[in-house]
């Protein structure tokens, strides 16, 4: 079973709208990270934003929201307010488990591509 | 961003010669990871390590070793590459206090 899922292979937006990008997750541990990843077409990943399982409150970081659903387990995403640089590759990512008994390695979902239009 | 450089940046190679890719850190974090990316794959661990010498496989390891001698260089070794090894690898490192992963640049490989 797919550990992380980003069900939008491609999403379009206009400029300045905001915009949801899509994350489910499945894990029976108590503990974990999710973490959200920006690639441009230049190739790089960006660190977006992060969100522990344990947080109460949902995570924000500038235009970059986190809509934390623990009991449905999902972690979508929400860009506000888009501009014409967002237009990227954007990656979902699960830590399962602790940091310090998983060494942190991180589970990734295939990607949905964002386009913001002018 | 975390002074993470990787080289070389591109690579063509042919079948069944051995490749090493390098990632370097100047940040002294102690977990370093090596990622692969391939089209409807998304990133997928292939080693990482949590100490000089201390390394451990990911998801898909097999054909890939590494070596850590030294905190601040991470060795990616295909002994033997094949054409399923073209891709994109991706070095990361996160320090102790915050599991964030921060990347490098990439290395495009392709494995004629």
């Amino acid at each position: 079973a797919q550990k992380i899922t980003q069900t939008q292979p491609g999403m379009f937006v206009q400029e300045k709208e905001a915009v949801t990008l899509d994350c489910t997750y499945d894990t029976s541990d108590p503990s974990y990270g999710l973490f959200w990843y920006k690639q441009p077409s230049s190739g790089e990943m960006i660190f977006l934003i992060y969100q522990g399982s344990y947080d109460q409150q949902n995570a924000t970081e500038g235009r970059y929201s986190l809509n934390f659903q623990k009991a449905r387990k999902s972690a979508n995403l929400v860009i506000s307010a888009s501009q014409l640089g967002d237009s990227a590759m954007y990656f979902c990512a699960m830590r399962e488990g602790s940091f310090y008994n998983q060494g942190g390695k991180l589970i990734f979902g295939q990607g949905t591509e964002l386009s913001v239009k002018p | 961003d975390a002074g993470i450089t990787q080289s070389p940046r591109h690579k063509v190679t042919e079948t069944g010669t051995p490749v090493t890719l390098r990632c370097h850190q100047t940040e002294n974090h102690r977990y370093m990871y090596w990622y692969r990316q391939d089209p409807g794959h998304g990133l997928r661990l292939i080693h990482y390590s949590y100490g000089v010498k201390d390394t451990d496989k990911g998801e898909v390891s097999d054909g890939y070793s590494v070596s850590r001698s030294k905190t601040e260089d991470f060795l990616l070794t295909l002994e033997s590459a094949t054409s399923s090894q073209t891709s994109v690898y991706f070095c990361a490192l996160s320090g102790a206090l915050t599991d964030t992963q921060y990347f490098g640049p990439g290395t495009r490989l392709t494995v004629l």
